[in-house]
């Protein structure tokens, strides 16, 4: 059975670096082909792709924001990390964990975080 | 970055009524994957390679189209079919539409 949970601050100010954690069970992220991202949704909004590392250790970011994304994972291939620098308020929204072989298949429930001062 | 544009951005129907959801691509895809979204939700796979449904997805949904045109059929609209549906392009970055709500009369 394949799981994922998003773990996160809830609240943090203005300019602070946000650090999410996803917890994931039920696959191996040393296997080929699969791949963890992050994706988030402001409130009433769509969805934004945000990172994502393979299996291989091969990281991608959206280039709208990859100054301040750092994504990454811990040598037990059992958790993804991903860091968010000099955030702001329109950084608040859920961030979603999410495993892809060919497509979103399955995701985490979500993790609301809010910037504000 | 390739940008999705969906139609109708909110639409309602009928029990029983043909639904079809449009997205467009900015630049030709090869594949479009379609989610579905209930309130207070995570988004769930629905449809993947433009016309493949996701487990346990009911036959009554379908998927087609190639290029920069693709979209997602209902076929009998049934309650439990009111949802938000999003398209999503395959290519890095990772894009989708902003989304179509579609309620139930």
């Amino acid at each position: 059975q394949v799981t994922l949970k998003e773990s996160g601050p809830g609240m943090l100010q203005p300019s602070k670096t946000l650090s999410l954690t996803c917890s994931f069970s039920g696959f191996s992220l040393s296997t080929s082909g699969m791949v963890v991202s992050w994706i988030r949704q402001p409130s009433g909004k769509s969805l934004e792709w945000l990172a994502a590392i393979d299996w291989d250790g091969d990281k991608y970011y959206n280039p709208s924001l990859k100054s301040r994304l750092t994504v990454s994972k811990d040598t037990s291939n059992t958790q993804v990390f991903l860091k968010i620098t000099s955030v702001d308020t329109a950084d608040t929204a859920t961030y979603y964990c999410v495993r892809r072989q060919y497509y979103f298949d399955y995701w985490g429930q979500g993790v609301m975080v809010t910037v504000s001062s | 970055e390739i940008v999705l544009t969906q139609s109708p951005t909110t639409m309602t129907a009928s029990p029983g009524e043909k639904v079809t959801i449009t997205c467009r691509a900015s630049s030709s895809v090869s594949y479009m994957h379609w989610y579905q979204q209930k309130p207070g939700a995570s988004p769930k796979p629905w449809i993947y390679e433009t016309s493949k449904l996701a487990s346990g997805v009911p036959d009554r949904f379908s998927g087609s189209g190639s290029g920069t045109s693709y979209s997602l059929t209902i076929n009998n609209m049934e309650a439990e079919d009111a949802a938000t549906y999003y398209c999503q392009q395959w290519n890095y970055p990772f894009t989708f539409g902003s989304g179509t709500k579609l309620e139930i009369k």
